[in-house]
């Protein structure tokens, strides 16, 4: 199993660019969450998904949009890049059982200039 | 909405003595859950915590969630360079799905030797 997998590693955007971060996990986990990381203000929860076609809104949505069409994928789209929007996005997968936690990507460091 | 803080934002440990970290949520939690982030790597899962007063185990490191289920706490005994990182509690509201956990802003952990 590769467990949860983050594309690209990282990436420079100029201002008002769109993207999508990539995320898959093979372990066929229902929960997904896209989380920020800032300095000082550990992960904030961006948006997440509940199952295939389920998502909703975490703490800091704006700015981005999500979509889960398989079990395996859930993509974080950027619509227009802003600099406060330079952060380290971690993607992580879960089931819903007890001992069971949440198995985050390695990461994606995003800079937006 | 709910609110999940962490205490001390950092620590400095001399190598062999125990410290204490601690997470207090503004509301009730269903459950509670501890991750690792060593520099420049992503969070581990540690361990998750459902029963009002609950206590585990691992090794050195002691977890404990409250008995009105709106605090926890870490305690590493006989600290060593390998606990250097940062550890995050997350708390999961009673009303909130499984996908919906809130991170505190984590601990830093330094360790002198």
């Amino acid at each position: 199993n590769a467990g949860v997998t983050q594309t690209p590693k990282f990436q420079v955007l100029k201002t008002g660019q769109s993207m999508t971060l990539q995320c898959a996990q093979d372990m066929n986990h229902e929960y997904m969450s896209w989380y920020r990381q800032d300095p000082g203000m550990g992960l904030r929860l961006i948006h997440y998904s509940v199952g295939a076609g389920i998502t909703d809104q975490g703490e800091v949505p704006n700015g981005y949009n999500v979509s889960r069409s398989t079990t395996e994928d859930f993509p974080l789209r950027l619509l227009s890049a802003a600099p406060s929007q330079t952060s380290v996005y971690f993607c992580a997968s879960s089931l819903s059982r007890v001992n069971y936690g949440y198995t985050f990507g390695s990461g994606t460091r995003l800079t937006v200039v | 909405g709910q609110q999940v803080m962490q205490i001390p934002q950092y620590q400095h440990v001399q190598e062999g003595e125990d410290f204490t970290t601690y997470c207090n949520s503004s509301t009730t939690l269903s459950n509670i859950q501890w991750y690792k982030q060593r520099p420049g790597g992503h969070p581990v899962f540690l361990i998750q915590l459902v029963k009002s007063g609950e206590v585990k185990k691992q090794k050195r490191l002691t977890f404990q969630f409250g008995e009105a289920k709106k605090n926890s706490s870490l305690h590493i005994t006989a600290t060593q360079t390998t606990d250097v990182g940062t550890y995050f509690c997350a708390g999961r509201g009673t009303t909130d799905s499984w996908g919906k956990f809130q991170f505190g802003a984590g601990t830093q952990v330094v360790v002198t030797p």
